[in-house]
């Protein structure tokens, strides 16, 4: 079937180190793929997006490229800020049976001290 | 992209009663659905909002557990009846619309429920 799997955190940083989260999926058609964030005591807001394979998504220096071959999507960023503390969720949609459906990960939480 | 506005933000109820979350949009929108987020995980679709018919559950949901209204474009309404405990979680509403500008699904801020 369809799914979604996030490496699991916590993943802790010091501010402006790298940072990667790593996502992979399992889907049938051609999904499109994306990243949400979740500040604290907020909803998810779409952080970036990718439709097709070897498109780059990129906001707020994050940056993922969806990769077919190793049907990956990894969020990334070179310099974290404190202010990135959050959950990161990767998903997907555009699969079969399902297009305008969204299946989650299981989400990666971000703490980020100065 | 549009702005989709939740209420109530949270509640706290007794088990064995029903509570209603209404979801506004301030656009129209084609499509409307409802998650659920328990506690410390993700997020799990119940059910895609169909406007002026029958919602569609996915597995493991059902209508009579979790009715669901959309009488117009920019409206839903997701109740949980019937609450226990194991229902204490954050619900919520998504919109998009295929062929605009709101092409990727956009969320309220959810409605975190504590059921006692």
């Amino acid at each position: 079937g369809n799914s979604v799997t996030q490496m699991e955190g916590p993943v802790t940083l010091s501010e402006e180190a790298f940072l990667t989260i790593n996502c992979t999926y399992t889907a049938t058609g051609y999904p499109s793929l994306f990243w949400y964030v979740q500040y604290p005591g907020e909803g998810l807001q779409l952080l970036l997006k990718a439709t097709k394979a070897d498109d780059k998504g990129s906001n707020k220096g994050f940056e993922a490229t969806y990769r077919k071959e190793t049907t990956s999507f990894h969020l990334e960023k070179g310099s974290v800020q404190v202010s990135d503390s959050a959950v990161y969720f990767c998903a997907l949609s555009g699969f079969s049976g399902g297009y305008n459906k969204l299946i989650f990960g299981a989400g990666t939480r971000l703490a980020v001290h100065p | 992209s549009a702005v989709i506005s939740q209420k109530p933000s949270r509640d706290i109820c007794q088990r064995g009663t029903s509570l209603t979350i209404q979801c506004q949009v301030d656009s129209q929108v084609t499509m409307m659905f409802w998650y659920r987020q328990q506690p410390g995980q993700s997020l799990t679709l119940i059910a895609t909002a169909n406007q002026g018919s029958e919602a569609t559950y996915e597995s493991g949901f059902v209508i009579d557990k979790f009715p669901i209204s959309r009488p117009n474009l920019t409206f839903s309404t997701l109740t949980v009846s019937n609450m226990s405990p194991e229902d204490s979680s954050i619900y919520l509403c998504s919109a998009l619309d295929p062929g605009t500008v709101n092409t990727e699904a956009f969320f309220g801020q959810g409605t975190r429920l504590t059921v006692v």
